[in-house]
């Protein structure tokens, strides 16, 4: 079964606002990763946050992990066309076995 | 450096017929994973190694799918007697240590399987 679950599953959104992706999981973590995929083919890492940590930025991206909900969200702000993709949130549940969500789906209009 | 390389980049086959795909990690790095994706999806974990050993093999669609993983580096995923819902991307992707010590994955561009 799925350890993590993306909201919303598709989401369209003008250039220059901020995107909001958040994800649900069910089990103790390690660590939250967050990462995009173009094309439908390799994934590319974004950010990685710890159980211990509540917040992380990374350039266009804040992270925030809220372990007593077991739910994270990403914002990507000032969105930009090169933003479209799918966004997938993955887990370390204290098992090295590494899951992924289902994904979003974002989608930058001009 | 060069990143994680998977091969063949697209593969058709027939059904009934035995496929391997083949994953090279990045150098040194110890945990390995393999994923497949089908189209539109999420990725459905398949099977990880720490080092040559696969400690959990639960993920594994059937008995016609096995792995292994030799000198802590290639890895071959292979399909017996394929099935047309086998056709999928498989995605490898290798850390340089385990995730479980804040190490992210690196993804290859991962083999499109495509059983007729």
């Amino acid at each position: 079964s799925q350890q993590g679950e993306e909201d919303p599953q598709a989401l369209s959104i003008q250039e220059g606002e901020n995107a909001t992706m958040n994800c649900s999981y069910k089990t103790s973590i390690n660590n939250l990763q967050w990462y995009r995929q173009n094309s439908g083919r390799g994934l590319v890492h974004l950010i990685l946050i710890r159980s211990n940590e509540r917040e992380k930025h990374s350039g266009r991206l804040r992270v925030t992990l809220d372990t007593s909900k077991k739910s994270s969200s990403l914002l990507i702000t000032a969105s930009r066309a090169a933003d479209t993709a799918s966004y997938f949130c993955a887990t370390d549940a204290r098992d090295d076995k590494i899951i992924f969500g289902k994904g979003t789906r974002l989608h930058i209009l001009p | 450096g060069a990143g994680v390389s998977q091969s063949p980049s697209n593969k058709v086959t027939e059904k009934g017929k035995d496929v391997e795909l083949r994953c090279d990690p990045i150098s040194g790095h110890t945990a390995l994973y393999w994923y497949r994706q089908s189209l539109g999806q999420g990725l459905e974990f398949l099977i990880y190694f720490q080092g040559n050993s696969a400690p959990d093999k639960s993920g594994l669609p059937s008995d016609r799918f096995s792995a292994e993983r030799t000198g802590g580096s290639v890895s071959t995923l292979t399909i017996q007697r394929t099935q047309q819902e086998d056709s999928a991307v498989y995605l490898c992707a290798s850390s340089l240590t385990y995730v479980g010590q804040d190490s992210p994955l690196h993804f290859g561009n991962g083999t499109r399987l495509t059983v007729t």
